[in-house]
């Protein structure tokens, strides 16, 4: 069954606290992408990857990482200089070809205690 | 920076009345998505656009890219409670890979 995973479905963390949120896909796509979304509003574009080992900041990338070991792996890090992490994070990974539709993983929400 | 706005930010109807979502860039679209998230869901992509004055229809779905490829709309005829949830429209520049979101339109339909 393919299709992207993201875990976990909710995460509360500490003021203080790294944590990471995983993306995986089995798409075998190329690029892959971190939103931020907040109540009511749109989509974020934290950090992108085209191809493996490479990635580029998107327009929030402040107080976050990622990495790109693998193709089917985004991982990414909200560190504790993100004054305000508490969002829904969803991960998404394009199928490349004319339409270049997003696929969007359920996302992870993040709440701040 | 590059931009796409959406309006309105929330539209209310009753079941049966129609819909339109309006999105406006300043500059210029290679092209442009649609997608619906449903409430509690994550985003599905509906549609991308591509041509000047381009337009496309699913069902009860009517979609629209300017003349300019600087607007577009998505029209919903009929509205049912199943058309419920947020819809965003996603626009790409230039040769950039990466989609511009506008802020979503919410639609809610009352029975």
């Amino acid at each position: 069954d393919g299709g992207i995973t993201q875990s976990p479905k909710y995460l509360f963390r500490k003021e203080g606290q790294n944590v990471t949120l995983s993306c995986e896909q089995n798409l075998n796509h190329d690029a892959m992408y971190w939103y931020r979304q907040d109540p009511g509003q749109g989509l974020r574009l934290i950090y992108y990857s085209q191809i493996v080992n490479d990635f580029q900041k998107g327009d929030i990338a402040e107080g976050y990482s990622v990495s790109r070991e693998k193709k089917e792996s985004f991982p990414l890090t909200v560190t504790s200089a993100q004054k305000n992490p508490t969002a829904f994070y969803l991960c998404a990974s394009i199928a490349p070809g004319a339409q270049e539709t997003q696929y969007f993983g359920p996302g992870t929400r993040l709440l701040v205690l | 920076g590059q931009q796409v706005m959406q309006i309105p930010q929330y539209q209310h109807v009753q079941e049966g009345e129609d819909f339109t979502t309006y999105c406006n860039s300043s500059t210029t679209l290679s092209n442009i998505q649609w997608y619906k998230q449903r409430p509690g869901g994550h985003p599905v992509f509906l549609i991308q656009l591509v041509k000047s004055g381009e337009v496309k229809k699913q069902k009860r779905l009517t979609f629209q890219f300017g003349e300019a490829k600087k607007n577009s709309s998505l029209h919903i005829t009929a509205t049912q409670t199943t058309d419920v949830g947020t819809y965003f429209c996603a626009g790409r520049f230039g040769g950039y890979n990466k989609l511009i979101f506008g802020a979503g339109t919410r639609l809610a339909v009352h029975p």
